[in-house]
């Protein structure tokens, strides 16, 4: 069975203290690895998206890292605007019928 | 503010009304999906259109109805609905259902059923 893990569930820095959150996941072939940041209120927003083993994407103070079981969100320098969840998603080709598999979130929080 | 549009923003109604949301897209994208989230969970699949036609429904009760009049619009009946089916109603659309482009989510409808 498809499952993705987010760790930590919540995180607090201080502005500027850079860290990562994790996403482990297991999936019958990936497709597809995807980070989105989810605002109060608001819809997921697309940031994201690693297709196989060693990709690394950027933006802005994020990376996203992918390995075959875990995928890294780091972050670097951050401010209190990047305060959010961030939520980790996969679609592999098994049993999900190719639909995204979300894992629980991780709730950052940036303090001036 | 994002491509996918839902409306309304908010939405309370009674156990015993009959409204509907809606979605629109106009990204050329062929498949339209319906998320339900409840507080601090993430998004739970409700149903997917692929090129209009319903491709999956999640086990939904069928007091939710969902309908895709055209490749832009997606919308879902709501009717005696309870007070647990009060949550955040995401809209995605995303290239093809098929293929491994990332959905792109709408800010929501939230929905309190008193």
């Amino acid at each position: 069975e498809d499952q993705v893990t987010q760790s930590p569930e919540a995180l607090r820095l201080q502005e500027g203290e850079s860290s990562s959150l994790n996403c482990s996941y297991t999936v019958s072939g990936l497709r597809g690895l995807f980070w989105y940041r989810q605002d109060p209120g608001k819809g997921p927003e697309f940031l994201f998206t690693l297709y196989s083993a060693g990709e690394e994407k950027e933006k802005e103070r994020l990376k996203a890292t992918l390995t075959k079981k875990e995928s890294f969100l780091h972050i670097t320098a951050p401010k209190p605007e990047d305060s959010a969840t961030y939520l980790c998603a996969v679609r592999g080709y098994g049993g999900s019928q190719g639909n995204l598999i979300f894992g629980k979130g991780t709730k950052l929080s940036v303090k001036p | 503010d994002t491509e996918v549009t839902q409306t309304p923003k908010h939405l309370v109604m009674g156990m015993t009304n009959k409204k509907s949301l809606k979605c629109e897209q106009h990204m050329g994208h062929r498949a339209m999906y319906w998320y339900k989230q409840k507080a601090k969970k993430p998004p739970e699949l409700m149903f997917v259109y692929s090129y209009e036609k319903l491709s999956i429904n999640e086990s939904v009760p069928s007091r939710f109805s969902p309908e895709c009049p055209n490749s832009s619009l997606l919308n879902l009946h709501l009717h005696a609905l309870q007070p647990e089916d009060s949550a955040l109603y995401l809209c995605a659309s995303s290239l093809s259902q098929g293929a491994d482009s990332p959905l792109h989510f709408g800010n929501g409808t939230r929905l309190t059923v008193t």
